[in-house]
């Protein structure tokens, strides 16, 4: 069965430094993409970023970047100068081939302090 | 943004009445997907939509039913809530459930 793991609860980061958020996963597919979803706190679910397991460069997305290493099984989120209103619960999930479903990990809430 | 709603937006009920949760669509999306997401566990697969009639379970799908007889249209409902059943649900849509899914603004449901 596929599995995300997001070790860290809670991060506190200052304004303007660059913040990377863990996730590690579990799958025997060799055919699988990692999503990175972010949610405020007015409660909605925003697509941040896409990798697929075959893609051979690391997915970026503005100030986003998904540093994927593919033999740890980890798919870490990076934010680059990170702002205020980058204080959230930010989700990683998973898919395998196949399966059309996403499996997400518990999150982890970021709180950017001025 | 993908044009998902979700009604209603907030339901307090109470426990042993039947309740249905209705996601719409405009993007012509083949797949649909209900979530529940509690404190502690994330976002959990409640059931999915692959097309119109052709639905699976999820994870957490015991006490929950749904149907889609319209591409735009995913109804989940639950037939006797429960307590347990107090979450925010989210609907979400891909059109190739291969990639990323979009999501709804989800729905407070309080059982009591």
């Amino acid at each position: 069965a596929q599995k995300i793991t997001q070790t860290q609860p809670g991060m506190f980061v200052q304004e303007k430094e660059a913040v990377t958020l863990d996730c590690t996963y579990d799958t025997s597919d060799p055919s699988y993409g990692l999503f990175w979803y972010k949610q405020p706190s007015s409660g909605e679910m925003i697509f941040l970023i896409y990798q697929g397991s075959y893609d051979q460069q690391n997915a970026t997305e503005g100030r986003y970047s998904l540093n994927f290493q593919k033999a740890r099984k980890s798919a870490n989120l990076v934010i680059s100068a990170s702002q205020l209103g980058d204080s959230a619960m930010y989700f990683c999930a998973m898919n395998v081939q196949g399966a059309q479903k996403l499996v997400f990990g518990q999150g982890t809430r970021l709180t950017i302090n001025p | 943004d993908a044009g998902i709603t979700q009604s209603p937006r907030h339901k307090v009920t109470e426990t042993g009445t039947p309740v249905t949760l209705r996601c719409h669509q405009t993007e012509n999306h083949r797949y649909m997907y209900w979530y529940r997401q509690d404190p502690g566990h994330g976002l959990r697969l409640i059931h999915y939509s692959y097309g119109v009639k052709d639905t699976d379970k999820g994870e957490v799908s015991d006490g929950y039913s749904v149907s889609r007889s319209k591409t735009e249209d995913f109804l989940l409902t639950l037939e006797s809530a429960t307590s347990s059943q107090t979450s925010v649900y989210f609907c979400a849509i891909s059109s190739t459930g291969l990639h990323e899914q979009y999501f709804g603004p989800g729905t407070r449901l309080t059982v009591t």
